[in-house]
């Protein structure tokens, strides 16, 4: 069975703040994993894809097989980086992802 | 650019009561799902389709049925709803595991009360 876990619900930090977003998950094969970003009033949508390694509005993360986990950085936050971030894992179902269960970073002025 | 369209936005519901969220994409994708969203929980999924004709259960089906006649629609049908499924449910589709990226495109979700 594979599970995404976020273990923190919501993430504060001041304008400026580095910020780490933690995600682990648990999965037999070799994973493909991504993270998710919700704004307000906006669809969710890719924010970026470990296999890409890309960096995404300054975010960046990396896959640590041995530690099994895809932690999403910024060094500087910025007010409207303010979502709900979710990390997701895809398997064994074709596209279908597993999400955790999601992480709501407030970054205060 | 309407991409994956989802109605209604909202509907409240009785104990009992039937109902299907629409679901429609003009992507020309060949899979499409339906997730729920509730607090702390994440999405789960809860049926998909790789193709039309074909659908299988995701994590948490039961209550909930589904059928894909054509590419473009994926109807989603509650046939007696329950106070569990009070949620925000979400729409993806997305392109086939050879040519995909990993990324799903999301409707804007409908929100259900189920009283």
């Amino acid at each position: 069975a594979q599970r995404v876990t976020q273990p923190e619900k919501l993430l504060s930090v001041f304008k400026g703040a580095p910020v780490e977003l933690k995600c682990n998950y648990s999965y037999s094969g070799s994973p493909e994993l991504f993270w998710y970003v919700q704004y307000s009033r906006q669809r969710l949508q890719l924010l970026l894809r470990h296999i890409s390694r890309e960096s995404i509005k300054g975010f960046t993360a990396d896959l640590n097989k041995g530690e099994t986990s895809f932690h999403l950085k910024k060094p500087f936050a910025q007010e409207e980086d303010s979502a709900m971030y979710y990390c997701a894992l895809s398997g064994n179902a074709g596209n279908m992802l597993t999400f955790g269960g999601g992480t709501r970073l407030m970054v205060k002025p | 650019n309407a991409g994956v369209t989802q109605t209604p936005k909202f509907q409240v519901l009785k104990t009992g009561q039937s109902m299907t969220l629409q679901c429609a994409q003009d992507m020309n994708h060949e899979y499409m799902s339906w997730y729920r969203q509730d607090p702390g929980m994440g999405l789960r999924l809860i049926h998909y389709s790789v193709g039309a004709g074909i659908t299988d259960q995701g994590e948490v089906p039961n209550g909930y049925n589904v059928s894909r006649s054509t590419t473009e629609d994926f109807p989603l049908r509650l046939l007696s709803a329950a106070p569990s499924q009070t949620s925000v449910y979400f729409c993806a589709s997305s392109r086939p595991t050879r040519a995909n990226t990993g990324e799903l495109f999301f409707g804007e979700g409908s929100r259900l009360t189920v009283l």
